[in-house]
């Protein structure tokens, strides 16, 4: 069980939007920054947010991040059937003195 | 463009122990600001953060894993890696080698992942 709190899927048709909530406490994301990664089924975790809300080069503006509080939050706009993969938020947990992972959560385009 | 590969043996016995090195090449492992890491995902679940190394040899280490995974590091050889040891069914899992950016702390190359699988 993890830390970090996301829901296990969330859904929509191609072209709207969806948005991943990411939740934990101060001991992890009330302190420190979020990251957010897209993993396909057989290839590595790519990416897609630093620093709360920071893009790679090559990563479309349609990604975008936040925090506020204990909470982070990940939107994909214009959703595309490419988009369908599993999310993962992450940062530094000072008290397990850990790098963590969200549970992880599957985009499902409609 | 920055490339890390995992290998080693993709079956261990339980028991034994689990080694993995990860071959990093268009680029120096000794940089500064970055540190070496091991993530993993067993099947049907979460990543998991195992440890991570600077050049310089400091480890760190995800505390349910810290006394049996230990990473080291050849700057020689642009390569690092880990092992586990006294491996169960539970550590079946892909096993990624990534970069951590120090500053702000996230994982921006991954090698392709190996699967590792516990078994007699």
């Amino acid at each position: 069980q993890s830390v970090l709190t996301q829901p296990p899927s969330v859904s929509a048709a191609p072209g709207q939007k969806v948005t991943i909530s990411c939740s934990g406490s101060r001991s992890n994301i009330g302190n420190v920054d979020v990251s957010w990664y897209q993993h396909l089924p057989g290839t590595p975790p790519k990416l897609l947010i630093y620093d709360n809300n920071k893009r790679p080069s090559g990563i479309p503006d349609r990604f975008s991040g936040s925090k506020s509080g204990t909470s982070a939050t990940l939107v994909i706009t214009g959703l595309q059937t490419g988009d369908e993969a599993d999310y993962y938020c992450e940062t530094w947990d000072s008290s397990l003195s850990a790098w963590v992972f969200g549970g992880g959560t599957k985009v499902t385009v409609l | 463009q920055l490339q890390l590969q995992e290998s080693g043996p993709g079956l261990v016995k339980p028991s034994e122990t689990l080694s993995l090195t990860c071959s990093v090449s268009g680029g120096s492992i000794s940089g500064s600001n970055y540190y070496w890491g091991w993530i993993r995902q067993p099947p049907g679940k979460e990543l998991e953060w195992i440890g991570s190394i600077y050049y310089s040899g400091a480890t760190y280490y995800n505390p349910p894993l810290k006394s049996r995974a230990t990473i080291s590091v050849d700057t020689s050889k642009n390569q690092f890696s880990l092992t586990v040891s006294s491996v169960t069914a539970a550590d079946t899992a892909v096993y990624y080698c990534a970069r951590l950016e120090g500053n702000s702390g996230h994982w921006d190359y991954w090698g392709q992942g190996m699967l590792v699988t516990v078994a007699s």
